[in-house]
């Protein structure tokens, strides 16, 4: 079974601080992506990642930067924290085209 | 742009009941891919269903069917024999054959299942 692991369940943060998400995968997936859900929202796309280095921006980019530095790792950076940022984020994999995304458990993020 | 929304924010049924969740979709694509994804409380995103547009039969698995119909942009999933395990947070799901594979979501229907 494919294993996305998010590296917190629940996070509370200040206004204005640097935020990172950590989301590592154990199956050698290209693909990888972060979503934010909200209620009455569904899942958005934030940023996306084909390969090691490159990433390409999804529908909400604004305040958010990603790194992928290593293939099975896969980070989400808010880089100055606000309150509408608070939200739940998910991270998902994707082993080959047309194939399903998995996804991890997500991170409830909470922005004071 | 695609989009996808699902018209019923929350359902409910008794165990053992059939219930039908509705998803309707736009996009000039001719062929891609449709999914129901089902959320529980735990938070773990389960694919429950794929179907692919250019396939005329529809997708089955288990208690899990869809009836999809690619004239009219619906793609509804149909749940047999509810269990009490079926709660959870259903979403529907659209994505491109070719370019960038992003998963479009629908809003979400909350499904509860009353013993």
């Amino acid at each position: 079974d494919v294993k996305v692991t998010q590296s917190s369940r629940y996070l509370v943060k200040r206004t204005g601080e640097k935020v990172f998400l950590e989301c590592v995968q154990d199956m050698d997936h290209e693909n990888m992506f972060w979503y934010r859900q909200d209620p009455g929202l569904g899942l958005r796309l934030i940023y996306f990642s084909y390969d090691v280095k490159m990433k390409e921006k999804g529908d909400i980019p604004e305040g958010y930067s990603v790194s992928r530095e290593k293939k099975e790792r896969f980070s989400l950076i808010l880089e100055s924290a606000s309150t509408n940022q608070t939200s739940m984020y998910l991270c998902a994999t994707q082993g080959r085209l047309n194939q399903p995304q998995h996804f991890g458990d997500g991170t409830r993020l909470s922005i004071l | 742009a695609q989009t996808v929304t699902q018209s019923q924010p929350e359902m409910s049924v008794q165990e053992a009941e059939t219930v039908t969740l509705s998803c309707t979709y736009d996009t000039s694509e001719s062929n891609y891919y449709l999914f129901w994804y089902k959320q529980p409380p735990s938070r773990q995103m389960i694919l429950v269903i794929r179907q692919e547009a250019y396939k005329q039969q529809n997708a089955t698995e288990n208690r899990f069917s869809v009836n999809f119909q690619k004239a009219a942009k619906s793609f509804s999933l149909k749940i047999s024999d509810s269990q009490l395990g079926d709660t959870a947070m259903y979403f529907c799901a659209f994505m491109k054959h070719r370019g960038a594979q992003k998963l479009v979501f629908g809003q979400g229907t909350r499904l509860t299942i009353n013993p």
